[in-house]
């Protein structure tokens, strides 16, 4: 069974670098996309972005300036920086996999149980 | 971006009780579209993927039907643990973008 984990500060301060990295075990980092998505407090999910196991990545436009997404699949890891945060990045961070396959999509099928990361000094 | 419309984003039903959710997109986006559930403090779970076909392990009371701009999900005998807020989730282009949820409430 395919596990995800985050982990990383939980608290941020503001202009700062938030930091996570994912743990995926139970299977491989390879042929799959892996996404991170977060949620405000009392909000909706907002898609960051994905690296693919090859490491090609893609941003969402509204975060693309301040991310980046990496992978180590020595460590079968793959981790997310945000720079330049403010309240308003304060959010439960998920990362996913996108590995059910169907007609050209690969869907959001295992999920991390989420981590909060406040941004406050 | 497509931007997902839920409706209702609220809404109060009894156990038993058949439920349906309508997902409007901004532009026709085929049948990528997947649906999830989130319970209060859990990650979101896939129910339904390709608009229509159920996930492994999910009961068949779940369903999804539609394609282009109209999408619906259907609880047709609503249980006590099917309380908790449902998302839309589209496919078709980037950046991946999510529906704003509906909450599911015991009457």
């Amino acid at each position: 069974q395919v596990q995800l984990q985050e982990s990383g500060p939980g608290l941020v301060k503001p202009s700062e670098t938030l930091s996570l990295t994912c743990s995926v075990s139970g299977g491989s980092i390879s042929g799959f996309y892996w996404s991170w998505i977060r949620q405000p407090p009392g909000k909706g999910l907002e898609w960051i972005g994905y690296i693919y196991y090859s490491g090609s990545t893609n941003y969402n436009p509204s975060l693309k300036s301040r991310v980046t997404i990496s992978l180590d699949t020595s460590k079968n890891q793959f981790s997310l920086k945000l720079n330049s945060v403010t309240a308003a990045d304060t959010a439960v961070y998920y990362c996913a996999r996108s590995g059910q396959y169907s007609t050209g999509r690969f869907y959001f099928d295992y999920w991390g149980q989420g981590t909060l990361v406040t941004v406050s000094s | 971006d497509i931007q997902l419309t839920q409706s209702p984003s609220f809404l109060s039903a009894s156990v038993g009780d058949r439920v349906t959710i309508t997902c409007r997109a901004s532009q026709g986006i085929s049948s990528y579209l997947a649906w999830f559930q989130q319970k209060p403090g859990k990650a979101p779970r896939l129910l339904i993927y390709a608009a229509s076909t159920l996930q492994s392990g999910v009961p068949s009371r779940f369903s999804g039907s539609g394609s282009g701009t109209e999408f619906i999900l259907t609880i047709s005998s609503l249980q006590p643990e099917d309380y908790a807020t449902y998302y839309c989730q589209q496919l078709d282009s980037y950046p991946r973008t999510f529906g704003g949820g509906t909450k599911v409430e015991i009457k």
